[in-house]
């Protein structure tokens, strides 16, 4: 099993519209959860941090459930400069070795149309 | 401020053939990391540091070396390209903190014919 998983996509959804993206992790040592974006042909960059509490950003809130241990990400009011790959990465202690282990997810595809 | 900068951006190698992808940072960040991305499989670790003078393998290391001399510089090496290495090679940092985000190069596309 992948430590971190999400659906592939892509998701095919109007401007306007509200999509939610899922994903799920399997260590629950698992300590601190991202959201970053993915532009084709370009680098990933950080889109929020995902607190316990939930937060949001504007039209983009997510949430976090650590019994059920996934993450979610909704894009409200969805615009054409929306679509792109967003990438679920979590991040826990190395058991060995020290430092940060990320974990990014393989991403889901989010295409948003006229 | 440049963050991170990775060259070169485009690269064809024949099999066969070594080279060295370059990766430095001015944030003084203590982790810098290397991953490969190919379509369907995500980002993959390569190697990473935790800091100057100390490395070690992450997921796909085979093929690869790394090195880190100083806190800035990170180089990932290809001794004998393959195929199978052709890719986008992602260079990242990130300081200590577990909450903080990590930073991104550019991304070199690299083919092995």
């Amino acid at each position: 099993r992948k430590e971190v998983e999400q659906d592939p996509g892509p998701f095919n959804v109007p401007e306007g519209a509200t999509v939610a993206f899922n994903c799920t992790y399997s260590n629950s040592a698992s300590q601190s959860f991202f959201w970053y974006r993915q532009d084709c042909r370009k680098e990933p960059k950080l889109l929020m941090s995902v607190y316990s509490s939930g937060n949001e950003d504007g039209r983009f809130t997510a949430q976090l459930n650590r019994a059920s241990q996934y993450i979610s990400l909704l894009i409200r009011d969805s615009k054409l400069s929306d679509s792109a790959t967003y990438l679920c990465v979590v991040n826990r202690w190395r058991l060995t070795g020290g430092g940060n282990k990320l974990t990014f997810g393989t991403g889901t595809q989010l295409k948003v149309e006229l | 401020n440049a963050g991170v900068t990775q060259t070169p951006k485009f690269q064809v190698l024949k099999t066969g053939q070594s080279m060295t992808l370059q990766c430095a940072q001015d944030m003084n960040h203590e982790y810098m990391s290397w991953y490969r991305q190919d379509p369907g499989m995500g980002l993959r670790l390569i190697h990473y540091s935790v800091g100057a003078g100390i490395t070690d393998q992450g997921e796909v290391p085979n093929g690869y070396n790394v090195s880190r001399s100083t806190t800035e510089d990170f180089p990932l090496r290809l001794l004998s390209a393959a195929p199978s290495q052709t890719s986008v090679y992602f260079c990242a940092s990130k300081n200590r903190d577990m909450n903080t985000e990590a930073f991104f190069g550019q991304g070199t596309r690299l083919t092995v014919v």
